[in-house]
Order: structure tokens, then C-alpha cells, then sequence
């Protein structure tokens, strides 16, 4: 069966420095990954989407990278700060036949601190 | 715009009773989804609407009902109600199956 795997050790660092989460699955090639954050007591926010025919994608200080042959994506927060606290999640499509079933990570918890 | 609301916020049940959680959302999103999310577990997802009058089931369906009578309104209803149901919800809404808005959550405690 499909599988996603994410960190569940929370990932510490100092402010500034760059935080790389890893997001890997089995079984599978999905057409394309999802990366929420979650802050406690909230609902996801979606971050960024990358396609399967996309290496990496960027969004302000967020890089995301996709590769197939790995089967891994990892998301980077560049010049971290303490407000980058968060449970982030990745997602992928496990549908088949056109159906849609996104399927969730359980999240890796990044503390940044001062 | 409001997003995506969902009432109540809390609820406490007796095992074996029914009740319906609420989702709306004013953005005109056709994609639409109900969530739960356990310690551990992660988010599972439990129905799907890809436009009114069209549901489809989840990976953990079982002991849930839902109905898509218009575009903003996706209710969830619970038919008897489980303790291993306890677990918080989340709705979401979607112009397409990808970039998900979701609400703030219903904490549901089974006893």
C-alpha cells in the first residue's frame, strides 16, 4: 500500500539558519506534492504545490524540491525564524481512475529558536 | 470573505448519539473535503465533494454521512456516535483537488 513517511522528531535550529524536512513515499508516483503547515489548535495552510515533471519550486524564503526517482521531496525554509514554529505536513495524490485522494503525511514539528 | 467556517468549535456526545457538523465556505470552491486528524495518525480523509450533488467516500468513511445539496454547505453527519470517534475535524474547500482551504477545526469527545 502507498506510504508517507515524514520525521516525527521534531526538528530543532538556531535562528537564521536554513530548515530541511524531508517528506519520502513508497508505492506510488504521484502527479504532485503538497506542503501545509499547522499551527496548534489550527487548520492546515497550504504553502506550495510541485508537479511531478517540476525539480523544485520557490516561494519567498520556501524551496521545494521533488524527486521521483527518490521518491522523496524536501522543503527548506531559508533564514528561519521563531514565527517558522510550525507542524508542516506534505501531501499527495493516491487517487486512481481520476478519483482524488490526497493523503497526508503525519508532519514533522520545527522549533526555531532565538 | 469569511473562508471556510465550520460550527460547533466543541461538542461532547454519549455513545449512540447522532449529531451534524457543520461546513461552509463562501469562496464558490466545487472541491470539497471533511478530515480527521488523531494524535499520531495524521490527517485521514473521510468524504469528498467534487461539486453539489456529488460525494464520493474516503479512507475512513465507515460511521459517517455526508450529502452536497449546494456549493457552499457540506455537512457531516455522525449516526451513532463511537468513542473512537473522538477526534478533531477539518473541513476544507478547493477550486481544483490541490491547494485545500481548510477551517478551523471541531473538537469532538465521544463518552
Amino acid at each position: 500500500s502507498q506510504k508517507i513517511e515524514q520525521n516525527s522528531e521534531a526538528l530543532n535550529i538556531q535562528e537564521g539558519k536554513t530548515a530541511t524536512l524531508t517528506c519520502n513515499y513508497t508505492n506510488y508516483s504521484p502527479a504532485y506534492l503538497q506542503w501545509y503547515r499547522q499551527d496548534p489548535g489550527r487548520g492546515p495552510v497550504f504553502l506550495l504545490l510541485i508537479r511531478e515533471n517540476e525539480k523544485e519550486k520557490r516561494k519567498e524564503r520556501l524551496k521545494v524540491t521533488f524527486d521521483t526517482t527518490l521518491k522523496q521531496s524536501l522543503f527548506h525554509i531559508t533564514a528561519s525564524q521563531p514565527a517558522d514554529s510550525a507542524t508542516y505536513l506534505c501531501a499527495l495524490d493516491f487517487g486512481t481512475g481520476g478519483s482524488y485522494i490526497p493523503t497526508f503525511g503525519r508532519g514533522t514539528s520545527l522549533i526555531v529558536h532565538p | 470573505n469569511a473562508g471556510v467556517t465550520q460550527t460547533p468549535k466543541f461538542q461532547v456526545l454519549k455513545t449512540g448519539q447522532s449529531m451534524t457538523l457543520q461546513c461552509a465556505q463562501d469562496m464558490n470552491h466545487e472541491y470539497m473535503s471533511w478530515y480527521r486528524q488523531d494524535p499520531g495518525m495524521g490527517l485521514r480523509l473521510i468524504h469528498y465533494s467534487v461539486g453539489a450533488g456529488i460525494t464520493d467516500q474516503g479512507e475512513v468513511p465507515n460511521g459517517y454521512n455526508v450529502s452536497r445539496s449546494t456549493t457552499e454547505d457540506f455537512p457531516l453527519r455522525l449516526l451513532s456516535a463511537a468513542p473512537s470517534q473522538t477526534s478533531v475535524y477539518f473541513c476544507a474547500s478547493s477550486y481544483s483537488p490541490y491547494e485545500q482551504y481548510f477551517g478551523p477545526g471541531t473538537r469532538l469527545t465521544v463518552t
